[in-house]
């Protein structure tokens, strides 16, 4: 299974563009990226998901380079309510999931 | 339509006691999976169910937790003689495994348990 490492926490301001780097040196060919948001007290939240390129919604949009060794997950305009924190995966559709430590984002006015 | 449901949403218990804990994933949806969080950590995989078999149970920390899932819906959650390092919250996830491989877990607002 495929570990994934991201930064511990980021700060940024309302406005901004704010990219968070996941890196998956081992990720498998049969492995997804996928993003989660988690606010306090809940649950996470599916952002997005990719397999290769660049992948973009509503909320956020996926980079992915060519070898697949890591992932940029960019929140275009982010607001205070971005504030979360973000979870990198990497695996198959349905097994075992390793979420990690994720990102702590910090959005200041 | 409805999303993930767990119940209780808190649980108060004493050290020794045994816990259940309940999951309503969304209908339809194949897979199923529980995770523990501990308070300021990241999610702990503890088990996944395709249907009702649960083909990984490698996240179960101990054999004091078990879980079963029954007409490919319900899910429960089994801890027995309660620790207090078993206090966390509890999510259950579901998802729909579809052709592609491609997937999404919906997760449930979690049981926070505490162990005194």
């Amino acid at each position: 299974l495929a570990k994934t490492t991201q930064p511990i926490s980021m700060d940024s301001y309302e406005g901004q563009e704010v990219n968070i780097t996941c890196s998956h040196n081992n990720i498998a060919t049969n492995d997804y990226i996928t993003w989660y948001q988690q606010f306090p007290s809940q649950g996470p939240r599916f952002i997005i998901q990719g397999y290769k390129t660049k992948v973009t919604n509503e909320v956020a949009s996926l980079f992915i380079p060519a070898d697949r060794k890591s992932s940029t997950l960019s929140l275009p305009r982010v607001s205070l309510s971005d504030t979360a924190v973000y979870y990198c995966l990497v695996g198959p559709s349905a097994s075992k999931i390793i979420f990690g430590s994720g990102t702590r984002l910090s959005i200041r006015p | 339509g409805a999303g993930v449901s767990q119940s209780p949403s808190n649980k108060v218990t004493e050290k020794g006691k045994d816990v259940e804990l309940r999951c309503d994933p969304i209908s339809g949806h194949t897979a199923l999976y529980w995770y523990r969080q501990r308070l300021g950590q990241g999610l702990e995989f503890l088990i996944y169910f395709q249907g009702n078999s649960a083909p990984d149970k490698s996240g179960l920390p101990s054999d004091r937790f078990s879980a079963e899932r029954t007409g490919e819906s319900v899910s429960t959650l089994t801890i027995q003689r309660t620790q207090q390092e078993d206090s966390a919250v509890y999510l259950c996830a579901s998802s729909l495994i579809r052709d592609t491989d491609s997937y999404e877990q919906y997760f449930g607002p979690g049981t926070r348990l505490t162990v005194t």
